[in-house]
């Protein structure tokens, strides 16, 4: 079935060791999303791929980076993990944003201890 | 500053009865929205959609309604199943591509 993988499901790390996510598709989708949801919030958009162009949400801080390697695969890199950053990090796709639905994975949730 | 908003956190129905789940948003600029449903471990799936064209979009059991004066949707499930149980995510999109949430709504569906 062509679905979102993202792995690790669970990722714990120390505080201030810097932590990669994955993210992989085989929807062969253009657009690529990670989104931060903490407790009982809303999930918030991080930034997106579309294609290779990135786009960087205003307020994501500088701690988060992101790579695209290629079309199937996105990671999330944490350079300096701090307690405020344990949370789930949702990957999604959609053909082409714009009204395309997204498709998301099942997460992985980061602790930071 | 929260542009789309779920104010209930939970609800509660009977099985076969009507579910009702409400967002507010403030954005005027938002012209399409999505009801997605998250089961616990997984990542949020879409349930259905509508444009800011419509007020009205059914599908199956499932039919959400736009206010455009009252920047109110709302999703409507009948009759509730015990496989609705789960939490719904109201979201809007603004610009191109970007995809805003509200907090969710933990529905619970008594047998």
């Amino acid at each position: 079935d062509a679905m979102v993988i993202q792995n690790p499901r669970y990722q714990v790390t120390q505080f201030g060791k810097p932590v990669t996510l994955s993210c992989s598709q085989t929807l062969n989708h253009n657009v690529m999303y990670w989104y931060q949801q903490k407790s009982s919030q809303a999930p918030k958009l991080l930034f997106h791929y579309y294609d290779k162009d990135f786009n960087n949400e205003a307020d994501t801080p500088d701690n988060f980076q992101s790579r695209r390697p290629n079309t199937s695969f996105c990671f999330l890199d944490i350079r300096s993990p701090g307690l405020g950053d344990a949370a789930m990090y949702l990957c999604a796709t959609s053909r082409s944003g714009q009204e395309d639905t997204q498709y998301f994975g099942p997460g992985t949730r980061l602790t930071v201890l | 500053d929260q542009q789309v908003k779920q104010n209930s956190p939970s609800l509660s129905v009977q099985e076969g009865r009507i579910s009702i789940l409400n967002c507010d948003y403030t954005n005027s600029m938002f012209d399409y929205f999505l009801w997605y449903k998250k089961y616990p471990a997984e990542g949020p799936t879409f349930l259905i959609s509508i444009s800011s064209i419509k007020d009205k979009n059914e599908d199956g059991r499932f039919t959400v309604f736009l206010n455009k004066s009252a920047k109110h949707l709302s999703l409507h499930i009948v009759p509730s199943q015990p496989g609705d149980s789960a939490v719904y995510f109201c979201a809007a999109i603004e610009g191109a591509q970007k995809l805003v949430f509200g907090q969710g709504t933990r529905l619970t569906i008594n047998p």
